[in-house]
């Protein structure tokens, strides 16, 4: 059964770093990988979606790349601001239909202004 | 605007009582589903609906059921042999790859 894991759970840096979330999947048989945002008490918005063939997915200050093979994916973000403070879950369609998407718990990030 | 709205947004339930959460849809989409999510936890699928008239148990069905008579409505009762409801449920559509979600509904038991 696929396993979603993301490192680190809880982050917490000054504005304007440029900082990395990681997730890694244990079987690499996937057809596509999501990034999503959620604020407290909100549902989940989503942020970039990879194709099993893509390498990477950038929309603005986000960039999410993808290394099937391997079982990871980083979600990177340029130039933090506090409005980018939010929970960023990850999630991995294997197929099968609608129980074929793994979250992860996700990682908690707090941008210090 | 299309989307998912879920309500009501906070719900109290009384040991033994059945609750039901709505969730509408207005983007035609034909499959739709319900989650669970505790506190520093991921995602547990509940239910999931392909089409009008049928529907699926997820990881976690226990305690709980749906119906889709209408495509647009996917209603998840809590039923009294949950034992533990208290969570944030989030109802979900999907469209080809992309998955959109509700603003979710907060259950406590009382």
């Amino acid at each position: 059964k696929q396993e979603v894991t993301q490192i680190p759970a809880a982050l917490s840096v000054p504005e304007g770093e440029n900082l990395v979330l990681n997730c890694s999947f244990t079987d690499s048989a996937i057809y596509n990988l999501q990034w999503f945002r959620q604020d407290p008490g909100k549902g989940l918005t989503s942020l970039l979606l990879i194709q099993s063939s893509q390498r990477e997915q950038t929309s603005g200050r986000l960039n999410a790349s993808l290394d099937k093979s391997s079982g990871r994916s980083t979600l990177y973000i340029a130039a933090s601001q506090p409005g980018d403070s939010a929970t960023y879950l990850c999630a991995v369609y294997s197929g099968g239909g609608a129980d074929g998407l793994t979250f992860g718990k996700g990682t908690h990030l707090i941008i210090q202004p | 605007d299309g989307g998912i709205t879920q309500s009501p947004k906070y719900l109290f339930r009384k040991e033994g009582q059945n609750v039901t959460l709505s969730c509408e849809q207005n983007l035609n989409h034909d499959a739709m589903y319900w989650y669970r999510q505790d506190p520093g936890q991921g995602l547990r699928l509940i239910y999931y609906s392909q089409i009008v008239n049928d529907f699926q148990k997820g990881d976690i069905a226990e305690g709980y059921s749906v119906s889709r008579e209408k495509k647009e409505s996917f209603p998840l009762t809590v039923t009294s042999a949950q034992k533990n409801p208290t969570a944030f449920y989030l109802c979900a559509s999907t469209q080809a790859n992309t998955i959109y979600f509700g603003e979710g509904s907060w259950l406590t038991v009382v």
